[in-house]
Formats: structure tokens, sequence, C-alpha cells
């Protein structure tokens, strides 16, 4: 079966660096989201990764390794805005989202 | 403003009761999406358009139904409600199938 695991919740502290990350097993690949959101809102698109390596945009970069079926996302300066969740998204061979169940990410002062 | 919009925004319903959920799009996207969200689960699509006049089933269509009639407009029909269907409902569309997708702000409904 189609598989994305990823931690439930991690806590840090404002300013500092955390990564999130996202391990997969699909039935092909045809690139990996990640998406923020808050809690009662809509998810909102952050990053896509196709090729192997490091995307970066602005304070958030994402990282794939598509053999080893494992990306990251990076939160850098973190702000108390960033307290929601994060949701890894794999697109397969026939082109649906493979969701999991998001990372709930929490920021302390 | 251009997005997606559904509608209701909330809803409790009495289980056997048909309900449609609306979602209406203005940004021209080809492909169009319902997922509903569980606590504890990802996301889980239930149908999708890729463009007007398909529909494709999804992960869980068990229970609902959609038509696309045109480009804008991605209706999701409960026949018959059951408490089960209780969930978070969300609306998507992205301009092509392996392109980001926009969500609408999501129904949230209740079936007793």
């Amino acid at each position: 079966g189609q598989n994305i695991d990823q931690p439930t919740e991690m806590t840090a502290t404002e300013g500092a660096i955390v990564q999130i990350n996202c391990t997969y097993q699909t039935s092909g690949f045809n690139g990996l989201f990640w998406y923020q959101q808050h809690a009662g809102e809509a998810p909102t698109f952050l990053s896509y990764n196709v090729l192997d390596g490091l995307e970066e945009k602005g304070r958030f970069s994402s990282f794939l390794s598509r053999s080893k079926g494992y990306s990251y996302l990076l939160l850098k300066e973190l702000q108390m805005k960033d307290s929601a969740s994060y949701l890894c998204a794999v697109m397969d061979s026939n082109y649906q989202l493979i969701w999991g169940a998001g990372t709930k990410l929490i920021i302390k002062p | 403003i251009a997005g997606i919009t559904q509608a209701p925004t909330s809803q409790i319903l009495a289980a056997g009761r048909r309900m449609t959920l609306r979602c209406t799009q203005d940004m021209r996207h080809n492909a169009m999406y319902w997922y509903r969200q569980d606590l504890g689960l990802g996301l889980r699509l239930i149908h999708y358009s890729n463009t007007a006049g398909t529909t494709g089933k999804g992960e869980v269509p068990d229970g609902y139904s959609v038509s696309r009639a045109n480009t804008d407009d991605f209706p999701l029909t409960l026949a018959s409600a059951v408490p089960s269907q209780t969930s978070v409902y969300f609306c998507a569309s992205s301009e092509g199938t392996n392109t980001e997708a926009f969500f609408g702000q999501g129904t949230r409904l209740t079936v007793v």
C-alpha cells in the first residue's frame, strides 16, 4: 500500500530552526509537496520538489531524496505565526496526491 | 478576488438526508478535487475531475457523487448522509494534475 509518515507533533522555540521529516512509500513518484495549515483553515502551498536536492524559499527550505523516499521541510528563524500543521503529500504514478496526517508544530516563546 | 469558494461553511444534517456541498472557482483551473479531513488522518480524496465533463473516483468515493458540467463548478452530493460522513470537506483546484492546489475554506459537516 501507499504510505506517508511524518511526526505527529513537534515543539520548537521562537527564533530557532526546526526540521520536519517525511518518508514515503508510493506507487510511482511525480513530485512531493509541502503545505501549511493553520488550525481551522485551509491548507496553503509551501513547496514542490520533483528532483533531488534542496529548494530554498525565504525562511523555508525543502529537501528531497528520491532514492531514500525521504523529504524534509526546514523552517528557520521561527516566528509564532509558524505554529501550524505541516502536511507532506506525494503525487503517485496516477497523478493522485497521497497525504500524510500532518505534523503539528508548536512554537514557544 | 480570485479564488475558490465553498458553501455552506458549516452544516448539521440529519442522517438519511440528501446534501450538496457547493464549490466554485474563478481561476479557470482544469483540475478540481474533493477531500475529507478527519482528525489524525491525512486528507483523503473523494472524487476528482481533471477537466470539465469528466470525473473520477478517489480513495473514499462511497456515498458521494460529483458532477462537472462546466470549468468553474464542482458540487459534491451526499445521497443519504450517515454519521461516518461527519468531517471537514475541502474543495481544491489546480491548473494541471501536477501543480499546486488551491483550497477552499472548507465545509464542516456534522451528521446526527
